[in-house]
């Protein structure tokens, strides 16, 4: 069975860009939740969507949204791209949203910022 | 604000050595994870403790879980250097804001020979 998958694998852009990332869940998952990893710390939490719609959100600005599709894909936004917005960007699915189930993470995206 | 602390956060140790991380973190929860990752790669899914004295094992790496002293360790037991990686542990919660695993800054492991 596929893993979790994220598109693109890397990604360049300058500041003042928009960029849109891309998640699959594992099949059957039906939320999804995005974190932020900048080098050198560890993963943090930037949204979670379950059966649609945003379940939760992290104190992350308003530049940063995200929304899940009728197939439990989901896409994260982040407009008016900054040089701290470089970072390794990962998705994770579980079973539901409410933290019965496990998390797994996909390969994840690293967003550079120049 | 929950507050997840790792220490050390890094970490030389010979070949063959044995070691523990410890991760302490500020809120009441009965689940916490750990996860491996390698340099530009995902995380990997080391363990998953669900109640206070649970402990598991894989290989040379065992985790054990105290949620009434708010404290988990993952131990190494004679390292070799494929164990060389940064180690992470979280803790979810769930409030307002959703539900989120809460990492800490990570343990950074270097096996040398």
């Amino acid at each position: 069975d596929a893993g979790v998958t994220q598109s693109p694998t890397h990604l360049i852009k300058t500041r003042g860009q928009h960029v849109t990332l891309r998640c699959s869940p594992i099949s059957g998952h039906k939320s999804v939740s995005w974190y932020q990893q900048v080098l050198g710390q560890g993963p943090q939490f930037i949204f979670q969507y379950y059966e649609k719609e945003e379940r939760g959100r992290g104190n992350f600005p308003d530049r940063f949204s995200a929304r899940q599709f009728p197939n439990y894909s989901s896409e994260l936004n982040v407009n008016a791209l900054l040089l701290g917005d470089s970072a390794l960007y990962l998705c994770a699915s579980s079973l539901t949203g409410q933290g019965l189930h496990e998390q797994f993470f996909g390969p994840g995206t690293r967003l550079t910022v120049l | 604000e929950l507050k997840v602390e790792q220490n050390p956060l890094f970490l030389s140790m010979q070949e063959g050595k044995n070691y523990t991380i410890y991760c302490n973190y500020s809120t009441t929860s009965d689940r916490l994870y750990w996860y491996r990752q390698d340099p530009g790669k995902s995380l990997e899914s080391l363990f998953v403790l669900l109640s206070n004295g649970a402990v598991k094992q894989e290989g040379r790496l065992m985790a054990s879980l105290d949620t009434k002293a708010r404290l988990s360790t993952l131990h190494i037991t004679a390292a070799v250097h494929d164990l060389s990686a940064t180690y992470f542990c979280a803790v979810d919660t769930y409030s307002n804001s959703g539900y989120a695993l809460n990492f800490g800054k990570g343990t950074s492991l270097l096996v040398t020979p």
